[in-house]
């Protein structure tokens, strides 16, 4: 299977902060990467998936990028509605994997 | 409106056996793959299992491999997770979810105990 590790597990930042996620995966996953919000006792939320392509109704303050096993999501300009966990997603093979989530949290 | 609604989930003892159902509305539910996501208590997400919009092909994540079984009525617009030989490890939310994962189910909760 491969394995997702997204750092950092966790981090503090403040309202309008650029923010980034990283992904790292195992093996070679072409760009087949998604990446979900999650509010606590909510489902998760599609964001961006294809590495870099916004969702419908996502706000362009969302971006991802990367290639192969590196990638990242970044939120330029953090809002109040961005405190979540985020979780990037291979869909390379099977089984489809997750990172172990980050959460972003108010400073 | 799109919308997954999922049922079946409880208490269950080890070893014991649950169906979870998911009614699917609003979308051409039998031109989607569909997925099993779960959620431990306090932890992250798990892919489970996923299957073709025919049912003709089916994926499992190893840990649920021989215990677990997806199918879908077309027909009723319905996804389902047949669980057995169930352990505590198995405990968690259970969601539905479709698509490129553009679409989810809000859940339900499995308990082994």
């Amino acid at each position: 299977a491969i394995r997702m590790t997204q750092s950092p597990s966790s981090f503090s930042a403040s309202i309008g902060d650029r923010v980034t996620i990283s992904c790292r995966a195992s093996q070679g996953i072409s760009t087949y990467l998604a990446w979900y919000q999650q509010k606590p006792g909510k489902a998760p939320n599609l964001m961006i998936y294809s590495v870099s392509i916004l969702q419908s109704g996502v706000p362009s303050r969302f971006s991802g990028s990367g290639s192969g096993t590196d990638f990242t999501l970044t939120i330029s300009g953090l809002q109040s509605e961005d405190f979540a966990t985020y979780y990037c997603q291979q869909y390379y093979s099977y089984p489809r994997t997750f990172g172990q989530g980050t959460k972003v949290e108010i400073k | 409106e799109v919308q997954l609604v999922e049922s079946g989930g409880g208490l269950v003892q080890p070893g014991g056996s649950l169906r979870l159902s998911c009614a699917a509305s609003g979308f051409d539910f039998n031109t989607y793959w569909m997925s099993w996501v779960r959620q431990a208590p306090g932890k992250g997400l798990e892919w489970v299992a996923h299957i073709k919009p025919d049912g003709s092909q089916r994926y499992y994540v190893d840990s649920v491999k021989g215990r677990f079984t997806i199918s879908r009525d077309n027909a009723k617009n319905s996804l389902f997770l047949e669980m057995n030989s169930l352990r505590a490890e198995d405990t968690a939310v259970y969601y539905c979810a479709g698509g490129i994962g553009d679409r989810w189910g809000l859940g339900t909760l499995v308990t082994v105990s």
